[in-house]
Parts: structure tokens; C-alpha cells; sequence
């Protein structure tokens, strides 16, 4: 069953900045939001995650709503690497059984230049 | 270079033959992972493993077998191959949640 809910795709255009969404209204508090991306051909990559505030690294800036039931996913300036398949999932780290990932079918991004 | 590696690239195979999948991964993490991908699905979680000599089961791992024989090395063993494990197979090893992938193994089972 899937906890989160993501459009199945979204087109941009090189040098915009892209707000991929994310929905998750019954994340639990000990859950995480990761993000992972993947382009044909490969396997996933890691992007960022986060508990309850906002984080921002190399690759995106992750922001979180106050209630944690949403989250969107932010790439400033896109580039036709970013043209990936974006996935939102929630992990609790707890270990154990927790350690796996959950993918479902994310959010495919097509960037046009 | 990588950390994550995987076994052969491509893979042909008989019904009813066996095969057996490699991963190997320099990144000393206790946890690795095998999932599967199919056209239209997301990953799908297989079997895992905490440690040398550990493995669980994932979410779907009827046909297969998981071998973990050192820190940095974990197979997956199809013993009789079917068409429908006709995939493509990705390896994981990971720290709490942060996974880091391998390349993946395109399997073709005839």
C-alpha cells in the first residue's frame, strides 16, 4: 500500500527552478522523507532527506510543510541531467524490517532545453 | 571508483537452469540489498541482509535464495529459473536509509 502520492510526471524547461510534490498525510513521527532519483538504464540515486525541517544540499532543497503531510522536492536551475524519475518514500530508522526502501512509481521529470 | 558492483551485466538463461547474481560493495555497510525492477513498476524489495552469514526476505522472495558470505560480498540465487523472473536486478548496501546502487543485471530467462 502506498503512503505517499506523487504525479506520475512533470515537464520543465532547462535553467527553471522545479517544485516536485510529494504527499504523505499519514506519515508517522518516526518516519523520514527520502528522496531518490533514477534514470534509464541505472540504478537510484540517492538525492536528500529529512525528519522536520527544511534541508538543502548539493542537489535540491527539501521542504517540508509544518505538519509534515506534504513535502516538495526543490531543483534550482535544471539541467538535462536532471531528467529523472523522482521518488518520495518514508523510512522510519528504527533498523530492523525498516531498512528497506519502498519504491513506488514516482514522478517522471522531462526537462526540454 | 565504485563501490557497488554487480555480476554479470547481462544474462541469458534457461528455464529450469540456475543462476546466480554477484554484488560486491566497498563501502563496508552492514545492510545490502537486492530488489528487482519490471517496465511500468517501482523497485521491489527481494531479500536483504544485516551482516556476513544473515539474510531476510523482502517483500517478494518466492523462487529466490540470498547468500551472504562476507561483509562485502551477497548473491542471489535463482536454483530454477523461470520467464518470469525475466528483470532487471539491482544490488543496494546501505547506511540507515542512504542506499548506494549498483549498475544493475539485465536477466533473460528463455
Amino acid at each position: 500500500d502506498a503512503k505517499t502520492t506523487q504525479p506520475d510526471s512533470m515537464e520543465s524547461t532547462e535553467g527553471e527552478t522545479v517544485h516536485l510534490p510529494c504527499s504523505h498525510a499519514t506519515i508517522s513521527g518516526n518516519e523520514y522523507i527520502y528522496w531518490y532519483r533514477q534514470v534509464p538504464l541505472q540504478g537510484p540515486e540517492y538525492v536528500t532527506h529529512g525528519l522536520q525541517q527544511n534541508t538543502t544540499n548539493s542537489m535540491a532543497f527539501l521542504a517540508i510543510a509544518s505538519d509534515r503531510k506534504s513535502s516538495t522536492l526543490i531543483l534550482p536551475h535544471v539541467s538535462l541531467r536532471d531528467a529523472a524519475v523522482y521518488h518520495c518514500i518514508l523510512r522510519a530508522l528504527s533498523g530492523g524490517s525498516n531498512a528497506k526502501l519502498t519504491f513506488g512509481k514516482g514522478t517522471k521529470l522531462s526537462v526540454k532545453s | 571508483e565504485a563501490a557497488v558492483t554487480q555480476s554479470p551485466r547481462n544474462k541469458v538463461a534457461v528455464t529450469g537452469g540456475k543462476v546466480t547474481l554477484s554484488c560486491n560493495q566497498t563501502n563496508n555497510h552492514n545492510n545490502m540489498y537486492w530488489y528487482r525492477q519490471d517496465t511500468g513498476h517501482g523497485l521491489r524489495l527481494i531479500h536483504y541482509s544485516y551482516g556476513a552469514g544473515s539474510t531476510e526476505k523482502g517483500d517478494i522472495p518466492d523462487g529466490y535464495k540470498a547468500s551472504r558470505p562476507s561483509q562485502e560480498n551477497f548473491s542471489l540465487i535463482l536454483e530454477l529459473a523461470t520467464p518470469s523472473q525475466t528483470s532487471v536486478y539491482f544490488c543496494a548496501s546501505g547506511l540507515n536509509a542512504e542506499q548506494f546502487f549498483g549498475p544493475g543485471t539485465r536477466l533473460t530467462v528463455l
